[in-house]
């Protein structure tokens, strides 16, 4: 099983639309928790950090369930640019500072 | 300011042969990371340096693969005998504060490496 899992997609959205992405992680001393965003042939950059509390950045929040071990992040309001893949990352004490991420799930966002 | 810059932006080289990929982090950042990302996956950790030491190297695939950091500063990923199946993106990501896993990596354009 790998270590974080992600739904690839693709999600095929009109603009304006609410989506969702679900991630799940099998490490349970999992300790840190990230959304990345990487659009076609760039490097992926930091969307959010992702809290226990769940937070919240705009039209974007992102939840944390540690019981289920679980992340999700709610895109509101789809505008043409969120179209990107947008990568689930865990960092483990085991993995000291290296990131470890999903395959990532791609978003298009169309008029 | 300047990000992470990473050189050559594309390399194309025959099976067997030797190369070499260069990072430039940030000024200032004392941890740096190298990433490999193949076609349709997420970019999966290699190997870690804080200032001139690799703190940790538990990412490399095989002894082919081997990185430096002589300076604490600029990096170089070195691969020998190349095989097909090393084509892929290297990303270079850097981090300011030692050994923080809540901080922030910045990722450079990365080197798209093809072995034909």
């Amino acid at each position: 099983r790998k270590e974080v899992e992600q739904d690839p997609g693709p999600f095929n959205v009109p603009e304006g639309a609410t989506v969702a992405f679900n991630c799940t992680y099998s490490n349970s001393a999992s300790q840190s928790f990230f959304w990345y965003r990487q659009d076609c042939r760039k490097e992926p950059k930091l969307l959010m950090s992702v809290y226990s509390s769940g937070n919240e950045d705009g039209r974007f929040t992102a939840q944390l369930n540690r019981a289920s071990q679980y992340i999700s992040l709610l895109i509101r309001d789809s505008k043409l640019s969120d179209s990107a893949t947008y990568l689930c990352v865990v960092n483990t004490p085991q993995a000291g500072t290296a990131l470890i991420f999903g395959k990532g799930t791609t978003l298009s966002v169309s008029s | 300011g300047a990000g992470v810059s990473q050189t050559p932006s594309n390399k194309v080289t025959e099976k067997g042969k030797y190369v070499e990929l260069r990072c430039d982090p940030i000024s200032g950042h004392t941890a740096l990371y190298w990433y490999r990302q193949s076609l349709g996956q997420g970019p999966e950790f290699l190997i870690y340096f804080q200032g001139t030491g690799a703190a940790d190297d538990s990412g490399l695939p095989n002894d082919r693969f081997f990185a430096v950091r002589p300076e604490g500063s600029v990096s170089t990923l070195k691969i020998q005998r190349t095989e097909r199946g090393d084509s892929a993106v290297y990303l270079c990501a850097s981090s300011a504060r030692l050994a923080g896993p809540t901080d922030t990596q910045y990722f450079g354009p990365g080197t798209r490496l093809t072995v034909l």
